[in-house]
């Protein structure tokens, strides 16, 4: 495609329920990165994927966030048993390998209830 | 945690005045960006300044660097309402991660 794809872009889930979210990236763009923004904060770093290389973890908040990169290419970010305070806005960017601009998704807009 | 911090964390100009944001980080960096956000969803880039660069220019936006003191500055002249958003510093580190600052919310008055 020609941009950052995320889906779905609104997702209103149960507390306790699990969520999936996927990030499209860039054709050929070897990183990718997830980050979390709460309403009106910046942007709180995820994990980061870097081609066949182990991706760096640090970011996630708890063990009920894991992430995995299919393939090198499509992306699922995966909350189990969602919390009230899980809820924002999850964005997805990538980027060439090396020290590049990155392009962004829309988001994912997760609303806990 | 996040790398960058920037200030001020609001501004409000009248159009046709300047916009000046600073950002700090806190490690070495590879180079230093800045985005543009509208709405809370997706980010912009601006513009991308390395780290054995001082200034860059592109059209109304004017980037310094001071790697002595981990801190950079954002620049945007002539601002018009639709220049209206929040801006964001990310840094990009030697593991080619890239980190954002806290953002500065733009607004310009017509």
């Amino acid at each position: 495609g020609a941009g950052v794809s995320q889906s779905p872009s609104n997702k209103v889930t149960e507390k306790g329920k699990d969520v999936e979210l996927r990030c499209d990236p860039i054709s050929g763009h070897t990183a990718l990165y997830w980050y979390r923004q709460s309403l009106g904060q910046g942007l709180e770093f995820l994990i980061y994927f870097q081609g066949n290389s182990a991706p760096d973890k640090s970011g996630l908040p708890s063990d009920r966030f894991s992430a995995e990169r299919t393939g090198g290419s499509v992306s699922t970010l995966t909350i189990q048993r969602t919390q009230q305070e899980d809820s924002a806005v999850y964005l997805c960017a990538s980027s060439l390998q090396g020290a590049t601009e990155a392009f962004f998704g829309q988001g994912t807009r997760l609303t806990v209830v | 945690s996040q790398q960058g911090e920037e200030d001020p964390q609001a501004l409000s100009i009248q159009e046709g005045e300047n916009a000046t944001m600073n950002c700090s980080y806190k490690t070495s960096i590879n180079n230093l960006q800045w985005y543009r956000q509208n709405s809370g969803r997706g980010l912009v880039h601006l513009i991308l300044i390395r780290s054995n660069e001082r200034e860059k220019h592109s059209g109304r936006l004017r980037v310094t660097l001071d790697t002595s003191k981990k801190s950079s500055s954002l620049l945007i002249t002539a601002s018009r309402a639709a220049d209206t958003a929040s801006y964001f510093c990310a840094t990009k580190t030697g593991a080619n991660n890239l980190f954002f600052g806290t953002g500065t919310r733009l607004t310009v008055i017509p």
